[in-house]
């Protein structure tokens, strides 16, 4: 167990609809990432979050929406899915900025997302 | 901008053979971070190593070891002795100025019995 949590695990949803996931990181860790693994795009990173506010962005679609909670939790809102949106999409939380060092980024175990 | 290849998109080796996954990156940072992740079939992402830019000692763990040479811009893995369980996609990442992380396609290693 990472201890970052991702919920749910497992989502199946048609086109053109709305999804959210949710992600617990491991206490302490301010940083809540989101990257998307598709098989033809492999793991790209979409977001970053650090106490609260957006840090970064990536390869993130307008139709993709994240925040980070006051408690540090975080949530991906996916909408107006298509079927190329199907992936696994992974939190991941490290614990401090990253403005002097790397520190390691700790990966849940992602929610793989299923657009029929 | 950065960029990471893992050339070798799929490997395959008999169990107790050594094997080296590639991994070659693009920066223009002078400071900067290379991670090695396994990614086994359950899906999730597990950290294997992380090595500064400034570190070019080479990193021996068990049955793992890797090689870090700055002037090929090359960071290789290699697993001695290779197990069933070794079975998995390794991915190699870096991450420069920026908070991001940026992965190599990954490479699939299958260990047979």
């Amino acid at each position: 167990d990472s201890g970052v949590t991702q919920t749910p695990k497992h989502l199946i949803t048609a086109t053109g609809q709305r999804v959210t996931l949710r992600c617990s990181p491991r206490s302490g860790d301010l940083s809540v990432y989101w990257y998307q693994q598709s098989l033809d795009q492999g793991l790209q990173f979409l977001i970053q979050y650090y106490n609260g506010e957006e840090r970064a962005k990536g390869n993130i679609l307008e139709r993709f929406s994240a925040q980070q909670f006051p408690d540090l939790h975080s949530e991906l809102n996916l909408s107006s899915l298509e079927l190329g949106d199907s992936a696994l999409y992974f939190c991941a939380s490290s614990v401090r900025e990253l403005s002097t060092g790397a520190n390691v980024l700790t990966f849940g175990a992602g929610s793989r997302l299923t657009v029929l | 901008a950065q960029k990471v290849t893992q050339a070798q998109t799929e490997i395959s080796v008999v169990e107790k053979e050594d094997v080296t996954l590639d991994c070659v990156y693009e920066t223009r940072d002078t400071t900067y971070y290379l991670f090695w992740y396994k990614q086994p079939p359950s899906g999730e992402l597990v950290f294997l190593i992380r090595r500064n830019s400034f570190d070019e000692q080479n990193e021996i763990s068990g049955r793992y070891s890797w090689n870090f040479q700055k002037s090929t811009s090359s960071f290789n893995f290699t697993i001695t002795a290779s197990q069933v369980v070794d079975s998995a996609v390794y991915f190699c990442a870096l991450r420069g100025g920026g908070n991001m992380l940026t992965f190599g396609g990954g490479t699939r290693l299958m260990v047979k019995p």
